[in-house]
């Protein structure tokens, strides 16, 4: 069954730091998502991506992140100076249309210290 | 202002049992809307679709009544497997969102033998 695919696991970086997080949505999807969700709290949506360009960003996803697909597979996710409250798990997801179920990578633990 | 209201939970049921969630939403605009199922540090998994006929999936019963903005789950004949976080979660598309997922806090199911 296809799956997306998220890399790392997990993520421990020092404050100040950039981090990638990389997505390899499913290969016939056409929007991509990222969401987080902090410890104890629920799945926020960070943005959405369709067409190579950004659709829509929630007020999260301020000018320390960005995305880029970069090639035909690869979805990333970066956080350019990280603080200690953007620790928890990223999670990637795509669909086929806008309106269809979304599925979900199994997500990056980041941990800035 | 909460978008999707879940109740708090938890809930400690026995094997067997029959158990409901509730869950209203805000936007009246809102499009489409899903239960999913978490697993302790896991990502969401899709469990239905709730469509305003109501639907059924074995022991699954969604329904939805968009004049009260309410949807909810039923789970009859409770397993141990069911224990997880129950995710209430509305989807925004059109008039520019691309299938924006709003979560609900989830309600935390555990099953006891």
């Amino acid at each position: 069954e296809p799956e997306v695919t998220q890399t790392p696991s997990h993520q421990v970086t020092q404050m100040g730091q950039e981090v990638i997080l990389r997505c390899v949505p499913i290969s016939n999807h056409l929007y991509f998502y990222w969401y987080r969700q902090i410890l104890g709290q629920k799945v926020e949506f960070l943005v959405s991506f369709y067409n190579n360009e950004i659709s829509e960003k929630s007020e999260i996803f301020d000018d320390q992140f960005s995305v880029e697909r970069p090639d035909g597979s690869n979805f990333t996710l970066k956080i350019r100076s990280t603080k200690l409250e953007d620790s928890a798990m990223y999670f990637c997801a795509s669909r086929t249309t806008p309106n269809t179920e979304a599925f979900f990578g199994q997500g990056t633990r980041l941990t800035v210290v | 202002r909460k978008e999707v209201e879940q109740d708090p939970g938890p809930f400690n049921v026995p094997e067997g049992a029959t158990v409901a969630f509730n869950c209203t939403y805000s936007n009246s605009a809102s499009q489409s809307f899903f239960w999913y199922r978490q697993d302790c540090r896991k990502e969401p998994k899709l469990l239905m679709s709730v469509y305003s006929s109501g639907n059924e999936d074995g022991r699954f019963t969604a329904q939805l009544n968009r004049a009260s903005q309410y949807i909810s789950l039923l789970i009859r004949d409770s397993k141990l497997s069911d224990s997880a976080t129950y995710l209430c979660v509305v989807n925004m598309w059109g008039g520019g969102s691309q299938g924006n997922l709003i979560f609900g806090k989830g309600t935390k199911l555990s099953v006891k033998p």
